[in-house]
């Protein structure tokens, strides 16, 4: 089955800068996806990273403050901007439809665990 | 309305013993999908098992089944023969409508 990682695994930062998360998958997908997970929370689907196009946000998440790209059908960035603590928690990519793999299952990536001090 | 429920918010479990994590769902799609995810300590998201909808037999993969009861909207992991690894938060989702819905997880922790 596909690879999917994330960069970088984990940070900390201070409030009112930015960081650039990266979700690499090792082959091509159609639909990519961003969560967010708060501490001791359920995931939050953040938006869908399409490719080609603007990325469709959740209500709730707007681009000023996440905004994504999405290059290729294997990579895509979520920036995290202007960060506060209320934004600490894992970040978390997924991928939709890996060869042999059941129809709509989602595949995470690893996870990149945020504090913002 | 919530579509997924899990109203364990944790679980207790001796090591060897079996397990059941309970979740119930709320569609009225006939077409729909249900998933169980393990999230250790590290935050990783791991795919355990899936279930469809039209699916006659319940899941199975490796120690993990799930019992599937269509009437009554509930889609259970039961994890077998229970090992100190899997003491993690299991989250049950459903996918119907093209979206993704994720219960609030169950925390489980196997003891020796």
């Amino acid at each position: 089955s596909a690879v999917i990682s994330q960069k970088p695994s984990r940070d900390i930062c201070q409030r009112g800068t930015s960081l650039t998360i990266q979700c690499q998958v090792d082959s091509q997908v159609t639909m990519m996806f961003w969560y967010r997970q708060q501490p001791g929370q359920s995931l939050t689907l953040i938006a869908t990273a399409n490719q080609g196009s603007e990325a469709t946000y959740e209500s709730g998440f707007v681009i000023d403050k996440f905004p994504i790209s999405r290059p290729n059908l294997t990579f895509s960035t979520l920036t995290v901007s202007n960060m506060s603590p209320e934004d600490s928690s894992i970040y978390l990519c997924s991928v939709k439809r890996l060869a042999g793999g059941p129809t709509d299952t989602q595949y995470f990536g690893p996870g990149t665990r945020l504090t913002v001090l | 309305a919530q579509k997924i429920t899990q109203t364990q918010p944790g679980m207790f479990v001796q090591e060897k013993e079996a397990v059941t994590l309970d979740c119930t769902y709320d569609t009225s799609d006939p077409s729909y999908g249900l998933f169980w995810y393990k999230q250790p300590s590290s935050g990783e998201m791991i795919f355990l098992i899936y279930q469809g909808s039209y699916d006659q037999q319940n899941a199975t993969e490796g120690r993990y089944s799930l019992n599937f009861q269509k009437a009554r909207k509930s889609a259970n992991l039961v994890i077998s023969a229970s090992q100190l690894g899997d003491s993690a938060m299991y989250f049950c989702a459903m996918m119907t409508g093209n979206q993704f819905y994720f219960g609030t997880g169950t925390s489980l922790t196997v003891i020796p």
